[in-house]
């Protein structure tokens, strides 16, 4: 498969633990994007990194979230001190955009599911 | 702020009849508009952008400035046509994430 890959696709953790999520872009794509999916909305922006350069960071995404693309190639993104209200899914896009144009399609993988007890 | 509408959380309607998912937005400047589709135990993936003008899989979309909609529509459905839709903005001219809608699930009976 030479989609997006995300990993792990299911956490599980305590309330206060770290978690980190893996997502292993399209190969040549240079934009990656980390986006929080919860039940009965639709995915909401966290952050994007152009390469290794992280250029956007959402207002939902608080202190204890920091993400990282250092090679250009994979991102992590840990939550630190989890919540309860952090359970959901977190959803890793990546896509191929030349210089100095705007937004094209996204590729989507498949998501990892964070259950926060 | 920009922001996606979508007031139909589920629409079912009978296999062959018209379908039209419902899409309103809110932005200043000049948006681009999406459609994304998650089809059961599938990714996301991109159904039709407005600016590309095209047709997928019978689905088309205009984008109605006047009325700052965005509506999908196909003439005649299909069984395999039931997933989750969901439309997306983008301020476009630049890098920036998409906005979503909360999505419609759209369920075609036989």
């Amino acid at each position: 498969d030479t989609g997006v890959s995300q990993n792990p696709r299911h956490k599980i953790t305590k309330r206060g633990q770290n978690v980190t999520f893996r997502c292993d872009p399209i190969s040549e794509h240079n934009r990656l994007y980390w986006y929080r999916q919860t039940l009965g909305q639709g995915p909401e922006f966290l952050t994007y990194f152009q390469n290794e350069a992280q250029l956007e960071k959402s207002r939902l995404l608080s202190d204890r979230f920091s993400a990282e693309r250092p090679k250009g190639s994979f991102s992590t993104l840990e939550i630190q001190r989890t919540e309860q209200g952090d359970s959901a899914m977190y959803l890793c896009a990546s896509s191929l955009v030349p210089a100095g144009l705007a937004n094209e399609k996204l590729f989507f993988g498949s998501g990892t599911q964070l259950s926060v007890l | 702020a920009q922001r996606v509408t979508q007031p139909e959380k589920l629409l079912s309607v009978f296999k062959g009849a018209p379908v039209e998912l419902k899409c309103n937005y809110s932005y200043s400047g000049s948006p681009e508009l999406f459609w994304y589709v998650q089809y059961s135990r599938q990714r996301l993936q991109l159904l039709l952008r407005h600016i590309s003008r095209e047709s997928i899989k019978g689905f088309t979309a205009d984008l109605n400035k006047g009325e700052t909609s965005f509506h999908l529509k196909k003439p005649f459905a299909q069984e395999e046509d039931s997933a989750m839709y969901y439309c997306a903005l983008s301020s476009g001219g630049g890098a920036d994430g998409l906005t979503f809608g909360k999505g419609t699930h759209l369920i075609i009976q036989p």
